[in-house]
């Protein structure tokens, strides 16, 4: 079964640094999407970016860009330029074939003024 | 825009009620999901459907049944409410997965927070 690993449940960063959220996973699939979702405190959840596998290129949303390592299967966010509105909880998500998204336990972070 | 609307923001029940939570999309997506989420938990899936009166069991589907008499619609249904089933109830919907990748993420509702006394 595929599991999604978030090792930091909470983490915080000064408003306009960067910070980096880590998220691993297990799969024997080749093909498969991986995703970094937000849910800001009452509010929906949203995409922030996603990553095909078979995509060598790391994906890139304005400030929000992933390191992709295939080989250690690990995909980690990068925050840059960490605004207030980022303060939220974030899921890191696997997709392959069947239909259900597999999430991992979510990072809280607060954003410092 | 995808929206998803899920019929109720807050829900109070009381123990051993029939509880139904409702939810629409209007993208006209194949797949809608039911998850559960619990602080530590994570997001669990509990029920999900790839076509209308078609429907799977997720990781958590014990206690709970679903519906999808249209395309739009996805019920969520609690036959006898119980206490471990207070929780937020998070409805999403997504097509079918295909190689494009603006097709495999899912879209959220805003949730229902539901209080079982």
């Amino acid at each position: 079964a595929q599991t999604v690993t978030q090792s930091q449940p909470e983490m915080s960063v000064q408003e306009a640094e960067t910070v980096t959220l880590s998220c691993t996973y297990d799969t024997s699939e080749s093909d498969y999407y991986l995703f970094w979702y937000k849910q800001p405190p009452s509010r929906q959840m949203i995409l922030v970016i996603r990553q095909e596998a078979y995509k060598q290129q790391n994906a890139t949303e304005n400030r929000f860009s992933v390191n992709f390592q295939k080989a250690a299967k690990s995909f980690s966010l990068k925050i840059s330029d960490s605004q207030l509105g980022d303060a939220a909880m974030y899921f890191c998500a696997y997709r392959a074939g069947s239909y259900q998204l597999t999430f991992g336990k979510g990072t809280k972070l607060s954003v410092i003024p | 825009d995808v929206k998803v609307t899920q019929s109720s923001r807050y829900l109070v029940k009381r123990t051993g009620e029939k509880v139904f939570l409702e939810c629409v999309q209007d993208m006209d997506h194949e797949n809608m999901f039911w998850y559960r989420q619990d602080p530590g938990l994570g997001l669990r899936l509990i029920y999900f459907s790839y076509d209308v009166k078609m429907k799977e069991k997720g990781d958590i589907p014990e206690g709970y049944s679903v519906s999808r008499e249209k395309k739009e619609r996805f019920s969520l249904i609690l036959e006898s409410a119980s206490t471990n089933q207070t929780s937020m109830y998070l409805c999403a919907s997504g097509p079918v997965f295909g190689r494009d990748s603006s097709y495999n993420e899912q879209f959220f509702g805003p949730g229902t927070r539901l209080t079982v006394l």
